[in-house]
């Protein structure tokens, strides 16, 4: 049950597109494709943005993406905005109804 | 409206015990299998424990195993978590999640729980 890696930072420019990786192993990433990407603002709970891997909650915007390949997931965020502004916290499902979290990435737009 | 709304947390001084409460409305709480997650102040998420739609189920994160014990009552759209032996580690704000379709879709505010003499 070691968390997930994720870049404790990743910055980009208004419009820019920003990729956020979470990296874990062949008993969670790896054997599943249940990866969530969660939202959270400063004091804020956190908010579903991608479930599955790559799908999105209605009202989420396409701007946000997900992928996987082998034991690590990314999150892709394109046109950058400032509102986009957060950190990130990715999830996966790792057998026997129990999940772990990623490390947490802080996005600042510049 | 979807709601969930956590109680019980504050202050509590190391081996003592404390148990959160969680209250939701606006879905169909006896569909869902519901979980715990916490955040230690400037960290990441953790999760706690969930416990299946009937209650029949519960699974724990290895760090509160035979510490911590979620449990619900369907009649009252509630999920606890009792926490025993708390220690210093265990500060966080924990927040209540519903838990279907392998993905966490709806959060509470959270409850701020100190483990400090």
């Amino acid at each position: 049950q070691s968390a997930l890696t994720q870049p404790a930072s990743v910055s980009g420019s208004p419009g820019q597109s920003i990729t956020i990786s979470c990296t874990g192993t062949s008993s969670d990433v790896g054997s599943y494709n249940f990866v969530s990407w969660y939202q959270q603002h400063p004091g804020k709970a956190p908010k579903l943005m991608i479930y599955e891997g790559s799908k999105r909650p209605s009202g989420v915007s396409d701007r946000f993406s997900g992928s996987k390949s082998g034991n690590t997931a990314t999150l892709t965020i394109s046109g950058l905005q400032a509102e986009d502004e957060a950190d990130y916290h990715c999830c996966s499902y790792a057998g026997t109804s129990t999940y772990v979290f990623g490390t947490g990435t802080k996005v600042t737009v510049l | 409206e979807v709601q969930l709304v956590e109680s019980g947390g504050g202050l509590v001084q190391p081996g003592g015990s404390l148990r959160l409460s969680c209250v939701a409305s606006g879905f169909s709480f006896n569909n869902y299998y519901m979980t715990w997650v916490r955040q230690a102040p400037e960290k990441g998420l953790e999760w706690v424990a969930n416990i299946k739609k009937d209650g029949s189920e519960k699974y724990y994160v290895d760090s509160v195993k035979g510490r911590f014990t979620i449990s619900r009552d369907n009649a009252k759209n509630s999920v606890y978590l009792q926490m025993n032996s708390l220690r210093a580690e265990d500060t966080a704000v924990y927040y209540c999640t519903t838990d279907r379709g392998y993905k966490c879709e709806y959060w509470g505010q959270g409850t701020l729980v100190t483990v400090s003499s």
